[in-house]
């Protein structure tokens, strides 16, 4: 079974510096599809980045990033010029082509320092 | 407005009652989820629906129940049978279509609803 997992609890940043968050998953699939979901104070769940598996190019959105190494099964985010409204926890998740379900980590709280 | 609406954003329960969460969604996206967030823990799939009249359990799907008698509608029964049901619930929408696109990869999430048993 698919499995992703998020080692860090809680990470800090300092306002302006650059926070990576770790994810790595476990997979036998070749096509499958990752993400970063950003869950604020809120609650609401927001769509930050998404990768395909079968592109080698790394995904970018503004200032944020990943790091993405199919080998290695890790998927991480990269934050830069961390701002106030970037603490929340982020999630990582993982869906394998052809099917609906998607396989959440445990989530990463982001501390962003003034 | 177009979105995904969850209603209401916050439910009290006694225990012994069930009580009903509702998703409602305007983006005329094709399958509809039911999650449930604990602290510590990712999202649990507890209903995944990719049609009207069609869906399947996910994998914490006991002590709940859910229809889809219309597209836009998806709403979720927390029955006497579960034993926790404090919980945030969250329900996400998705376009069905090419694969590869990035509208029909991505889940779309509504507010939640905090749903607590006294």
């Amino acid at each position: 079974a698919q499995t992703v997992t998020q080692s860090q609890p809680e990470m800090s940043v300092q306002e302006a510096e650059t926070v990576t968050l770790s994810c790595t998953y476990d997979t036998s699939e070749s096509d499958y599809y990752l993400f970063w979901y950003k869950q604020p104070p809120s609650r609401q769940m927001i769509l930050v980045i998404r990768q395909e598996a079968y592109k080698q190019q790394n995904a970018t959105e503004n200032r944020f990033s990943v790091n993405f190494q199919k080998a290695a099964k890790s998927f991480s985010l990269k934050i830069s010029d961390s701002q106030l409204g970037d603490a929340a926890m982020y999630f990582c998740a993982y869906r394998s082509a052809g099917t609906y379900k998607y396989i959440f980590g445990t989530g990463t709280r982001l501390k962003v320092l003034a | 407005d177009g979105g995904i609406t969850q209603s209401p954003k916050y439910l009290f329960r006694k225990e012994g009652q069930n009580v009903t969460l509702s998703c409602e969604q305007n983006l005329n996206h094709d399958a509809m989820y039911w999650y449930r967030q604990d602290p510590g823990q990712g999202l649990r799939l507890i209903y995944y629906s990719q049609i009207v009249n069609d869906f399947q359990k996910g994998d914490i799907a006991e002590g709940y129940s859910v229809s889809r008698e219309k597209k836009e509608s998806f709403p979720l029964t927390v029955t006497s049978a579960q034993k926790n049901p404090t919980a945030f619930y969250l329900c996400a929408t998705r376009l069905l279509g090419l694969a590869g696109a990035s509208d029909t990869d991505t889940q779309y999430f509504g507010p939640g609803t905090r749903l607590t048993v006294l």
